[in-house]
């Protein structure tokens, strides 16, 4: 099974603030890497796909890069809205695993 | 409006059984692959198996392997997800989701979840 590691698993940062988590998977998955963001009590919501392809809908602020092994997502400048816990997860092959989650809390 | 509803959860007994479904509409149902992905409490997500439009190829984690069965009825718009010798650890809200091959995998549709609670 591929294995997904993010990092931080958790973050405090302020409005405004460029944010960066860090996905690393256990063996090469080309650009087959999600980015999902959720906040509490709610279901997942795509924000990324194919590791750099903005989902219809969401902002600008937010961006995905990499390939291989090595991922990012940027959120340029947090906003109050953006406080939640993001998931990136790979879609290579089944068992399609999720990292353990990055939460972003204000500070 | 896009719009996937989980229905069929509650409170079991341990070894138990359980069925989930998961209604679609807005979309042409039969032309998609589906997913089911749970977040046991205070977890984080874990995908549990996927089906393919046709349901010609379907797939399982492990942890779920040989005791849960995936399926679906196109004519119905709906998801299935039964789930057999039931363990405290299934424990977890269930989702059903929409995947969209672009080539890339992904999961563009969530369900709100329906909880599944294995006690005794």
């Amino acid at each position: 099974d591929i294995q997904m590691t993010q990092s931080p698993s958790s973050l405090s940062a302020s409005v405004g603030d460029r944010v960066t988590i860090t996905c690393r998977a256990s063996q090469s998955i080309s650009s087959y890497l999600n980015w999902y963001q959720q906040k509490p009590g709610k279901a997942p919501k795509l924000l990324i796909y194919a590791a750099s392809n903005l989902q219809s809908g969401v902002p600008s602020r937010f961006s995905g890069s990499g390939s291989g092994t090595d991922f990012t997502l940027t959120i340029s400048s947090l906003q109050p809205e953006d406080f939640a816990t993001y998931y990136c997860q790979q879609s290579y092959s089944p068992p399609w695993t999720f990292g353990q989650g990055t939460k972003v809390e204000i500070k | 409006e896009v719009q996937l509803v989980e229905s069929g959860g509650g409170l079991v007994q341990p070894g138990g059984s359980l069925r989930l479904s998961c209604a679609a509409s807005g979309f042409t149902f039969s032309s998609h692959s589906m997913n089911w992905v749970r977040q046991a409490p205070g977890k984080g997500l874990e995908w549990v198996s996927y089906i393919i439009s046709s349901s010609s190829t379907i797939y399982y984690a492990d942890s779920v392997k040989g005791r849960f069965t995936i399926s679906r009825d196109n004519a119905k718009n709906a998801l299935y997800l039964q789930m057999n010798s039931l363990r405290a650890e299934d424990t977890a809200v269930y989702y059903c989701a929409r995947v969209l091959q672009r080539p890339y995998y992904y999961m563009d549709v969530w369900g709100k979840g329906t909880t599944v609670t294995v006690s005794s």
